[in-house]
């Protein structure tokens, strides 16, 4: 079975400066995707950014990208030029087809709070 | 385009009450899926429906759960006799065909479930 680690339950940064969340996986799949959500206080959950397992380039979406090392079975989010409305739980997830369905596998999720 | 709708927001039941949980995907997609979060906790997958169909409910308890999709009208999660340990948040997602990253799952704002 795919599980999801994040070991870090909370982190903190400063305004402007840039942070790191790690995760890392266990699967034997070969084709897979892999996610990163964002959960304000207000519970939404916000796609933050996407993986393909056999893109071998790191995604980016403006201020967030991802450092992707499939050998290892990691995929860390880095922030950068941190911003007061990035606090949030940020989750990561596991997604591959199984017979069919896509259905997502998370992480126990960061608490990551940015201080003024 | 109105996303990813759930009601109730919060929803109050005593034990031993029946619990209703609605969804109606956004406009164009045909797959939903469930997902629990128990507090400090992140999303695990509950159960996978297409219309009129369930896919994969390898993570619904066998028990007082059950889900449906019917082919008009939301999506609808039903809890029979609820327990205490039924207390969560309860989110759906829809995507408009069976995910992926081209095609990710979207959520909705989750229904809080609180039982006395």
């Amino acid at each position: 079975a795919q599980t999801v680690t994040q070991s870090q339950p909370e982190m903190s940064v400063q305004e402007a400066e840039t942070v790191t969340l790690s995760c890392t996986y266990d699967t034997s799949e070969n084709n897979y995707y892999l996610f990163w959500y964002k959960q304000p206080p207000s519970r939404q959950m916000i796609l933050v950014i996407r993986q393909e397992a056999y893109k071998q380039q790191n995604a980016t979406e403006n201020r967030f990208s991802v450092n992707f090392q499939k050998a290892a079975k990691s995929f860390s989010l880095k922030i950068s030029d941190s911003q007061l409305g990035d606090t949030a739980m940020y989750f990561c997830a596991f997604m591959k087809i199984t017979s069919g369905t896509y259905k997502y596998i998370f992480g126990t999720g960061t608490r990551l709070k940015v201080l003024a | 385009n109105a996303g990813v709708m759930q009601n109730p927001r919060h929803l109050v039941r005593r034990r031993g009450q029946e619990a209703r949980l609605r969804c109606s995907p956004m406009k164009g997609h045909s797959h939903v899926y469930w997902y629990r979060q128990l507090p400090e906790e992140g999303l695990k997958f509950m159960v996978y429906l297409q219309k009129e169909n369930i896919i994969d409910e390898s993570g619904m308890p066998k028990e007082r759960f059950s889900a449906e999709f019917p082919k008009e009208g939301p999506s609808i999660l039903r809890i029979q006799q609820v327990v205490r340990g039924d207390s969560a948040a309860y989110f759906c997602a829809s995507s408009y065909a069976t995910g992926g990253v081209s095609q990710p799952q979207h959520f909705g704002d989750g229904t809080r479930l609180s039982i006395l």
